[in-house]
């Protein structure tokens, strides 16, 4: 079964940048992946931020953006906020098995 | 504007079935797909299964193959998501998010279900 890693955690100073992975255990990460990205709050619905690697939906920030970086999916942050402390989770397509989340990479804002 | 309504919290015993609904307004139903996903306590995202709205072509999770069935009532513009063999492990948030074309954008409020004897 595929198994899709992210950082544990990363810690961002406000005004700082930081970029997040998401790699699939079958191999590198393309667009054929689908890759979407979330956001999620304590005690909140995931929200959505991210979709086919670098498209960015109407409510996200100008700060967040997509890409695929060596054979990984990747999420930046730039000029990162103090609301952007979260736990982000990636998501990954594959024709065999449908959909698989990452593990998850809790953001926090020092 | 896009809406999904879910059903209420549900307590169950180990053994039993749940089943869980969203309910679809504002848009036209039979053109997304919807999703079940689902988070344990402490624990991370995990997707369960979809269904094409419109044609009914569903494809589940690997780790979930046998216990969950999704459905979908198209003159009511609900989908249920259906959970048998309930066990301690199945204790979770399950939400419903809409998709298409590898688009995920809105969800629903999430459903609390608790298994415990």
């Amino acid at each position: 079964q595929t198994v899709v890693t992210q950082e544990p955690s990363v810690t961002v100073s406000p005004g700082g940048t930081v970029i997040l992975t998401c790699a699939s255990s079958t191999g590198a990460v393309t667009s054929g992946h689908r890759p979407n990205w979330f956001q999620q709050k304590p005690g909140q619905a995931p929200r959505p931020l991210i979709y086919s690697t670098s498209n960015k939906h109407s409510w996200t920030p100008a700060r967040f953006s997509g890409s695929l970086l060596g054979g990984k999916a990747a999420l930046t942050l730039s000029g990162v906020q103090p609301e952007d402390e979260a736990e982000y989770y990636c998501l990954l397509y594959s024709s065999g098995t449908g959909y698989v989340f990452g593990t998850g990479t809790k953001v926090t804002v020092l | 504007q896009v809406q999904f309504v879910q059903s209420g919290a549900e307590v169950k015993k180990p053994g039993a079935a749940v089943r869980v609904s969203c309910r679809a307004s504002g848009y036209t139903f039979k053109t997304y797909a919807i999703h079940w996903l689902r988070q344990a306590p402490g624990q991370r995202l995990e997707w369960m299964g979809w269904i094409n709205a419109g044609n009914g072509d569903i494809k589940y999770s690997q780790n979930l193959q046998g216990r969950v069935i999704i459905t979908r009532d198209t003159s009511a513009n609900t989908v249920y998501m259906e959970l048998s063999g309930l066990r301690s492990e199945d204790t979770a948030m399950y939400y419903c998010v809409r998709e298409r074309a590898g688009t995920f954008d809105y969800g629903g409020q999430g459903t609390l279900v608790t298994v415990s004897s």
